[in-house]
């Protein structure tokens, strides 16, 4: 089983719609999460840090649930601009990296 | 951005050939990282380094060898390359470590074929 575990998608989705990732970790003494975004062809990128309060960013909101062991990102009202591959990113005492989830936004 | 660079950016090899890839930053973080993307796995480690002339392995590290004599600089390289390390090479770069890490930042990759 892999330690952290994304859809890997494709999710197509029209602009303006509301669209939600899961991502789940199998270490349970993992300590912290992230959400990276990776334009095609680019390097990785940080998008937002994931706190046990939840947290948001403008349209971008991420949640963590220790007791099922997975973090979620949530994209509202979403732009062609999101169009991406979002990484989900768990640190125990190494950085583990999920696959990835594809995102299109369509016109 | 992060002041990270790698060269090559595009490498064509045949199997059996040495290959090392050179990963410079700007930016005097003490912590340097080699990793591996493929389809379906992610990102995955394959050596690291704590300072100068201080490395380890990662998760995938058989095939590769590292060397780290300035802070600047970290290579990456394949002894004899296989079909199995083609692959994009991303170096990244940080100031913290382990769980007090905040971030990685990353170089723009290197795309490595080997026929």
């Amino acid at each position: 089983r892999k330690e952290v575990e994304q859809d890997p998608g494709p999710f197509n989705v029209p602009e303006g719609a509301t669209v939600a990732f899961n991502c789940t970790y199998s270490n349970s003494a993992s300590q912290s999460f992230f959400w990276y975004r990776q334009d095609c062809r680019k390097e990785p990128k940080l998008l937002m840090s994931v706190y046990s309060s939840g947290n948001e960013d403008g349209r971008f909101t991420a949640q963590l649930n220790r007791a099922s062991q997975y973090i979620s990102l949530l994209i509202r009202d979403s732009k062609l601009s999101d169009s991406a591959t979002y990484l989900c990113v768990v640190i125990n005492n190494d950085m583990r990296f999920g696959a990835g989830t594809r995102l299109t936004v369509k016109p | 951005d992060a002041g990270i660079t790698q060269s090559p950016r595009h490498k064509v090899t045949e199997t059996g050939t040495p290959v090392t890839l050179r990963c410079h930053q700007t930016e005097n973080h003490r912590y340097m990282y080699w990793y591996r993307q493929d389809p379906g796995h992610g990102l995955r480690l394959i050596h690291y380094s704590y300072g100068v002339k201080d490395t380890d392995k990662g998760e995938v590290s058989d095939g590769y060898s590292v060397s780290r004599s300035k802070t600047e600089d970290f290579l990456l390289t394949l002894e004899s390359a296989t079909s199995s390390q083609t692959s994009v090479y991303f170096c990244a770069i940080s100031d913290l470590a382990g769980i007090r890490q905040e971030t990685q930042y990353f170089g723009p990759g290197t795309r490595l074929l080997v026929l």
